[in-house]
């Protein structure tokens, strides 16, 4: 089942914050968070696996609610550079190894 | 780190032929392999899980038939859209898992058009 990604699309000034959020209906093992450049595979920014859980790379973080069945990955102090799509990936099995992808947020990040 | 490679990048075809797609893990042994296929300003969605040694698991709504994949040694999944049509149409992404985390390094894309 794919998880619901919001928003949609966003667009920010050159170092200002920004919120996505990912849900599921269902409780998750984890959530992967992607970013995809236009024309470009995705790539990894991080990984979730325990509910509570908070990580983060720089300015890019994310958390996973107790629940395991959202997580939201924070952009803060944004640069140009973090212009893209960002995927949420939700595995709902403990042994599963098949990520379902959300609708994609479009990231513009403008000057 | 780990690479997964992708080839051809692009590729323009007739309507009616077949096209290949190579996926080649390069610093690594993946014994399954993930295929997905992307239309413009879509999400990911999963095509299949190609299995090394063994047949491929297809997603529910995906043409075993028209989308053959081929997954021969631990390093190469071949996905192979037959008797392609406009509709085909899509960026097609490989990726594997390059270590013990469910962690997907993704290939590069190839893009197919067919006219």
């Amino acid at each position: 089942q794919q998880p619901v990604q919001s928003p949609q699309a966003v667009i920010l000034r050159e170092g200002e914050d920004a919120v996505i959020n990912c849900s599921s209906s269902k409780a998750l093992y984890s959530v992967h968070w992607y970013r995809q450049k236009h024309g470009e595979a995705p790539v990894f920014l991080m990984i979730l696996l325990k509910g509570g859980e908070q990580k983060g790379h720089e300015k890019i973080s994310a958390s996973f609610n107790e629940k395991k069945q959202q997580s939201s990955l924070y952009l803060t102090a944004s640069q140009l550079s973090y212009s893209g799509t960002y995927f949420c990936g939700t595995d709902p099995k403990a042994a599963g190894n098949k990520l379902t992808f959300g609708g994609g947020t479009r990231v513009l990040v403008k000057p | 780190g780990a690479v997964v490679s992708q080839h051809p990048s692009w590729v323009i075809c007739k309507s009616g032929t077949s096209v290949k797609i190579e996926c080649r893990s390069l610093d690594f042994q993946a014994t399954t392999m993930f295929w997905y296929r992307q239309f413009p300003k879509q999400s990911l969605m999963l095509m299949a899980t190609s299995n090394e040694g063994s047949k491929a698991t297809y997603e529910q709504g995906v043409e075993k038939d028209k989308f053959l994949i081929n997954h021969a040694s631990l390093t190469l999944s071949t996905l192979t859209v037959t008797s392609a049509h406009p509709e085909d149409s899509s960026f097609y992404i490989c990726s594997a898992r390059p270590g013990r985390a469910n962690v997907l390094t993704f290939g590069a894309g190839s893009r197919l058009t067919v006219l």
